[in-house]
């Protein structure tokens, strides 16, 4: 149980183009929802937390403008990054809140290697 | 907020060897303690965990040991296989359900 997928694995798009990054929870509702990014051999940097039917709370230093978050249901949430640039080519990892606290856990998604060009 | 520092950032040892990974936090509120395992293009894995109100937890290779006074917890890998080359990350969460991420160990095992 407790899967998260996330699509696509892997993109490449042009610069000044956008591209949306889809991550769902398949075997349970997820009301929290959080985005990460990862540069190589680097830890994971929480840009944003995601709840279901709310506006996204963003970390300090990270464009809300530029990276879009939806989260329309409880099982899907969305990361489009806007007017893409090389320097936003990086690792975009989600993960999704299993159950609520004291019980709760972190499942992630496989990440998608964004490449701007 | 909470700050959670893991050592060492590298670690190379021969099959069969333990490893021991160790994180310290800072935040006495957190009370949750999770380690991940991530292979190269892949996101990361879940382990082992452990909880504030326990000292020490183990699945079969894997052992992670917590001590909430000096807020430090390692994990603990015995009989190292090839399979196990990674880069773990340690986190520590409260009840807010906020996870802090530690910088990384990349665990090479060499045959």
């Amino acid at each position: 149980g407790a899967v998260v997928s996330q699509h696509p694995s892997r993109v490449i798009c042009k610069s000044g183009t956008s591209v949306k990054i889809e991550c769902r929870s398949l075997d349970f509702q997820a009301t929290t929802m959080f985005w990460y990014r990862q540069f190589p051999k680097q830890s994971l940097m929480l840009m944003a937390t995601s709840n279901e039917g709310s506006k996204a709370t963003y970390e300090q230093g990270v464009e809300k403008d530029k990276f879009l978050i939806n989260h329309a249901s409880l099982t899907l949430s969305t990361l489009t990054v806007t007017s893409a640039h090389p320097e936003d080519s990086s690792f975009y990892i989600c993960s999704a809140s299993v159950a609520a606290p004291p019980n709760y856990g972190y499942t992630f998604g496989s990440g998608t290697r964004l490449t701007v060009v | 907020g909470e700050n959670v520092e893991q050592h060492p950032s590298t670690l190379s040892v021969q099959e069969g060897d333990s490893a021991v990974i160790k994180c310290t936090y800072s935040d006495s509120a957190s009370n949750y303690f999770p380690w991940y395992k991530q292979e190269l293009g892949k996101g990361p894995q879940l382990i082992i965990d452990i909880r504030s109100n326990v000292g020490e937890k183990k699945d079969q290779r894997i052992a992670v040991t917590l001590n909430k006074t000096a807020k430090h917890f390692s994990l603990h890998i015995t009989e190292t296989q090839p399979e196990d080359s990674a880069v773990y990350f340690c986190a520590a969460a409260n009840t807010g359900n906020q996870f802090y991420f530690g910088t990384g160990t990349s665990l090479t095992v060499i045959p």
